[in-house]
């Protein structure tokens, strides 16, 4: 089964808010961890990874938190905009496996209200 | 920017058939990945490549094989494809570099198999 969550599988937010998507793997030793953006009849998007040497990254407009204690991964997009609506979803992978293969969170859908 | 194309946006194919689905990528990645996405079921690793000729059987093999005769080519075969082969199939591609890189996916194939 999948080892990589999200807690919540649609979240709602209004242009400019700052908007958090959250997602929980179960493998403590995952060490690479990836957002991907997915807009309606396109392919996944890379946003930004991390590594596990990191508990923070940013990016253009996004930041991606690591909690490893907890086994907890968040994706934060300020100033949300109209087209940052798409399915988000997070990717892990470990050192003790392939370094190719990655297991996959199902996806959270955000929306942006105008 | 990574570009990696799909050959097909849609297609539409009987059961039985033989089905080929192509990709390309123009990055010079050695690994290239084929994945279907499913709604409940997230991203499913079908097959990997990380050589020419190479390859490596995924979650999901049965059913599909596949060819790398070249380096930017990466092909999908449905040998005889079967209603429960319909679904979108995603291919990606990856860098071989130091530390895990991240995969780069095209826009997909929307396969429906009457």
């Amino acid at each position: 089964g999948e080892s990589v969550g999200l807690h919540l599988p649609t979240l709602s937010v209004q242009e400019g808010d700052n908007s958090i998507i959250n997602c929980a793997y179960s493998n403590s030793a995952s060490d690479y961890f990836i957002w991907y953006k997915q807009e309606s009849g396109k392919g996944p998007q890379f946003i930004i990874d991390i590594r596990s040497n990191m508990d923070k990254r940013q990016g253009q407009r996004v930041t991606v938190l690591l909690n490893k204690t907890v086994k907890h991964l968040s994706l934060q997009i300020a100033a949300t905009q109209p087209g940052d609506s798409a399915v988000y979803f997070c990717a892990e992978n470990f050192s003790g496996g392939s370094n190719y293969k990655l297991t996959f969170g199902k996806g959270t859908l955000l929306t942006v209200n105008p | 920017d990574v570009k990696v194309t799909q050959s097909s946006r849609y297609l539409v194919k009987r059961t039985g058939e033989k089905v080929f689905l192509e990709c390309v990528q123009d990055m010079d990645h050695e690994n290239m990945f084929w994945y279907r996405q499913d709604p409940g079921l997230g991203l499913r690793l079908i097959y990997f490549s990380y050589d020419v000729k190479m390859k490596e059987k995924g979650d999901i093999p049965e059913g599909y094989s596949v060819s790398r005769e070249k380096k930017e080519r990466f092909s999908l075969i449905l040998e005889s494809a079967s209603t429960n082969q319909t679904s979108m199939y995603l291919c990606a591609s990856s860098l071989v570099g130091k530390g895990r890189q991240p995969q780069h996916f095209g826009d997909g194939t929307r396969l429906s198999i009457l």
